[in-house]
């Protein structure tokens, strides 16, 4: 099993420019999360899907969207990168939706420049 | 509110010594509590939780923690330590539909 896998590993745009993140789990998990980590601040919620076909807000949504395109797949999309969104982004996994006891499984990041 | 707290930025320990890393939380209700590890360019790994039941969890690669309720704690320990175990180290808190995570640790632990 590969887990959870991220593309691209590296990115660089300009500002303004737009691209989507991408996910894939091949654990049969029901839900899927993308954070970004930043020095210092540990790891923030972008968004979730709790499972197929749902997905919600997390701690810092605003400039990006995301498409829970089945099961397996969870992208992300920046319409218009801001260099404010220079991060690594971690996609996760998890079994089921209950925010209580599943831990998160994750990909290994897609570390992203905007100038 | 919930939140967690991981008051050191760095812990340095010698190879071969006791190691902690410290996590406190606050959170109403009962806790479900969690430990990562995340060495460099690499996504974040479980290494243990605690959901209820015995205050002493044991998790992967000879880790453990230690639930404190009185002290709203959640300690990561090894009895020994290995260089290999540095890296940077994760607590998290999960209540209801939140999943917070501090901000990290950086565990060196020098030959």
């Amino acid at each position: 099993n590969a887990g959870v896998t991220q593309t691209p590993k590296f990115q660089v745009l300009k500002t303004g420019q737009s691209m989507t993140l991408q996910c894939a789990q091949d654990m049969n998990h029901n839900s899927m999360y993308w954070y970004r980590q930043d020095p210092g601040m540990g790891l923030r919620l972008i968004y979730y899907s709790a499972s197929e076909g749902t997905t919600d807000k997390g701690e810092v949504p605003n400039g990006y969207n995301v498409s829970r395109l089945n099961k397996r797949e969870f992208s992300l999309r920046l319409e218009s990168a801001a260099p404010s969104q220079t991060s690594v982004y971690f996609c996760a996994s998890s079994e089921a939706t209950g925010w209580g006891s599943y831990e998160q499984y994750f990909g290994p990041g897609t570390r992203l420049t905007v100038t | 509110a919930q939140s967690v707290a991981q008051p050191e930025d760095q812990v340095n320990v010698a190879e071969g010594n006791p190691l902690t890393v410290k996590c406190t939380y606050s959170v109403s209700g009962n806790p479900y509590l969690f430990w990562y590890v995340q060495y460099p360019n690499r996504g974040l790994q479980f290494l243990l939780k605690y959901i209820t039941g015995d205050n002493l969890v044991k998790g992967s690669y000879g880790f453990e923690a230690e639930f404190n309720k009185s002290q709203t704690s959640f300690h990561l320990k090894k009895p020994s330590a290995l260089v290999s175990d540095s890296a940077l180290y994760f607590c998290a808190v999960s209540r209801v539909n939140k999943y917070i995570f501090g901000t990290g640790t950086r565990l060196k632990v020098l030959a």
